[in-house]
């Protein structure tokens, strides 16, 4: 069965310093990648994915991702974090083709310090 | 459009009481999803539907049952109600073009 890891589980910054989240998956197939976001109180929304093509994938809210498919990783980053990231991140991979099951990472907490 | 909808937003429950979470989307997709949250235990699958009329099991699907009862609608039971089954409970839904998941509101669940 796939796995993801998240390794950080909880993380604190102050505001401007830059993030890196770390997601490593297990599948050696071909995969679907997903960062999610969850915002206090709210729920789950998609930040980015990555399906083929340019490794380095950009999302919404100037986080970027990218996929290094030698080192089974695809990690979040942005260079210069806000308050309003405060949030939980979430990981996900999915087989490509076949059924949709999407298997997630435990999350990781960011608290940004203004 | 709505998205994905959830009732109820919180439920309180003794122990072996039953009750149905109702979950449905606007968007015509064709899968869906339900799925608990626990601290430090991230999302795990309970069951989905890949389509309408077929249901399978997903991580952790003992003391839940599920209908799919349209191409909108996925409804998630719990017969007799434990402690354990104490939780955020989120429906989603997913389309095969984008394969993103659309997540609803959630539901708190409290089971005493």
């Amino acid at each position: 069965a796939q796995s993801v890891s998240q390794h950080n589980h909880h993380v604190i910054l102050s505001e401007a310093a830059s993030l890196e989240l770390g997601c490593n998956y297990s599948y050696g197939g071909t995969v679907n990648l997903f960062w999610y976001v969850q915002y206090p109180g709210q729920h789950l929304q998609l930040l980015l994915k990555y399906f083929s093509g340019d490794p380095l994938v950009k999302g919404i809210k100037g986080f970027e991702a990218e996929f290094i498919k030698s080192k089974f990783s695809f990690n979040l980053r942005k260079p210069s974090v806000q308050w309003s990231d405060t949030a939980e991140y979430f990981c996900a991979v999915r087989h490509s083709g076949g059924y949709q099951k999407v298997t997630f990472g435990i999350g990781t907490k960011l608290q940004v310090i203004p | 459009n709505a998205g994905v909808t959830q009732t109820p937003k919180f439920q309180v429950l003794k122990t072996g009481q039953s009750m149905t979470l109702q979950c449905a989307q606007d968007m015509n997709h064709n899968s869906m999803y339900w799925y608990r949250q626990d601290p430090g235990m991230g999302l795990r699958l309970i069951y989905y539907s890949a389509s309408e009329g077929t249901t399978d099991k997903g991580e952790v699907p003992n003391g839940y049952n599920v209908s799919r009862l349209n191409k909108r609608e996925f409804s998630l039971r719990l017969e007799s109600a434990a402690p354990s089954q104490t939780s955020v409970y989120f429906c989603a839904s997913s389309n095969p073009q984008t394969e993103a998941q659309y997540f609803g509101p959630g539901t708190r669940l409290l089971v005493l």
